[in-house]
């Protein structure tokens, strides 16, 4: 079945630090991607997403390319701020599917 | 803004009390909502889907008289925890599903932070 695997935690920061968080899956077909962010006390937003191989999906500074050779959609930005501070999770859906496969999530903690 | 609405945000009763919590669409008809559960620093975990007008399907190891589920409507499913007990305080996250709003396959509320004493 398809699964998320995607980088443990707690990660913690400066702020202006370069970010990465690590996602692989395994998956049959060509699924879409996303990135959510969970701020504490809150349900899930969606970041950014990318449907289909070699698309960068970007937002509020985060980007994460969708490499079907390497099956992973890492999220990345440059310089991360306080307010960065939040659990990420990594997850796709299947072709044409509703539901949503999670990774374990990856709590960050950027201090100023 | 908001496309997903749940309520109560937050909940604290007594032990063998019946608690309702409440996932509205706003401003789209939702075919399927999902009820996650979410403990402290881990994944969701999905509970139940459930499609307007009919039984909702629960996930492996979910007790479907515990975790009882209603979407009587397009806009508007709810998950009644029944006889709650402190083993059910957790953090429950609804979600919403439309073919009108496909930027992503999900819409999501934010949660109820259910405390059982």
């Amino acid at each position: 079945g398809n699964s998320v695997t995607q980088m443990e935690g707690p990660v913690t920061l400066s702020e202006e630090a370069f970010l990465t968080i690590n996602c692989t899956y395994t998956a049959t077909g060509y699924p879409s991607l996303f990135w959510y962010v969970q701020y504490p006390g809150e349900g899930l937003q969606l970041l950014l997403k990318a449907t289909k191989a070699d698309d960068k999906g970007s937002n509020k500074g985060f980007e994460a390319t969708y490499r079907k050779e390497t099956t992973s959609f890492h999220l990345e930005k440059g310089s991360v701020q306080v307010s960065d501070s939040a659990v990420y999770f990594c997850a796709l859906s299947g072709q044409g599917a509703q539901k949503l496969v999670f990774g374990q999530g990856t709590r960050l903690t950027i201090n100023p | 803004g908001a496309v997903v609405s749940q309520h109560p945000s937050r909940v604290i009763c007594k032990s063998g009390t019946s608690v309702k919590i409440e996932c509205r669409s706003l401003d789209f008809q939702a075919t399927t909502m999902f009820w996650y559960r979410q403990f402290p620093k881990q994944s969701l975990m999905l509970m139940a889907t459930s499609n307007e007008g009919s039984k909702a399907t629960y996930e492996q190891g979910v007790e479907k008289d515990k975790f009882l589920i209603n979407h009587a409507s397009l806009t508007l499913s709810t998950l009644t925890v029944t006889s709650a007990h402190p083993e059910d305080s957790s953090f429950y996250i609804c979600s919403a599903h439309s073919a009108d709003r496909l930027e992503q396959p999900q819409h999501f509320g934010d949660g109820t932070r259910l405390s059982i004493l």
